[in-house]
């Protein structure tokens, strides 16, 4: 299955700002999905990111909070723009590692915004 | 009514116990389904995918699945305490297309 590494692993953010989260896949892959889990919830889908093409946004989110790169098939990046407490949760990207092995999450990123 | 429900849980069971977990979805034509575990502070990990009506085993695993009443389940024979975790059911298209859609996650508690 798909390797994914995933930085950076946590940060404190100040309000206001802007966190990039990177994603780098160890084989080239269509689509990369990103999620966020909020305290003590689910997996809640961002937006799809495909090579080439804008990304793909879920209801309730936007490309203005949260831009999206995918420069090539192995590589994705996130932005969390003017954050505010609220945005303090995991933020999760994922790859399809092949019909038989289901997708693959990196190891997260913990955010909180203070 | 939610994509995927499951119960929150807490779900306790003793060690050598069957825990088992359900999983309801609303997309009668979804295709594929996928059980990830969740450990505190860590991200999901794949530990069974399922497509087919019926059953499928994988060491202490077994998924079941029925289409027709929309659910899908998974039991855990000879639990142990390192087993206690979060598992979150996910769903996959077709009119999702590709991306999964998650339950809210069954906390199994393994007590001694």
């Amino acid at each position: 299955s798909a390797v994914i590494s995933q930085k950076p692993s946590r940060d404190i953010c100040q309000r206001g700002t802007s966190l990039t989260i990177q994603c780098q896949v160890d084989s080239q892959v269509t689509m990369m999905f990103w999620y966020r889990q909020q305290p003590g919830q689910s997996l809640t889908l961002i937006a799809t990111a495909n090579q080439g093409s804008e990304a793909t946004y879920e209801s309730g989110f936007v490309i203005d909070k949260f831009p999206i790169s995918r420069p090539n098939l192995t590589f994705s990046t996130l932005t969390v723009s003017n954050m505010s407490p609220e945005d303090s949760s995991i933020y999760l990207c994922s790859v399809e590692s092949g019909t038989n092995y289901g997708y693959t999450f990196g190891s997260g990123t913990r955010l909180t915004v203070v | 009514q939610k994509e995927v429900e499951q119960n929150s849980g807490p779900l306790s069971v003793p060690e050598g116990a069957i825990a088992s977990l359900n999983c309801t979805y609303s997309d009668r034509v979804s295709q594929s389904f996928f059980w990830y575990r969740q450990y505190s502070g860590k991200s999901p990990e794949l530990i069974m995918s399922i497509y087919s009506n019926g059953d499928k085993e994988d060491g202490r695993f077994t998924a079941q699945l029925n289409k027709a009443s929309q659910y899908v389940s998974l039991l855990i024979r000879d639990s142990q305490p390192s087993d206690s975790a979060t598992y979150l059911c996910a769903v996959r298209g077709p009119g999702g297309g590709n991306k999964l859609t998650f339950g809210t996650g069954t906390q199994l508690k393994v007590e001694l």
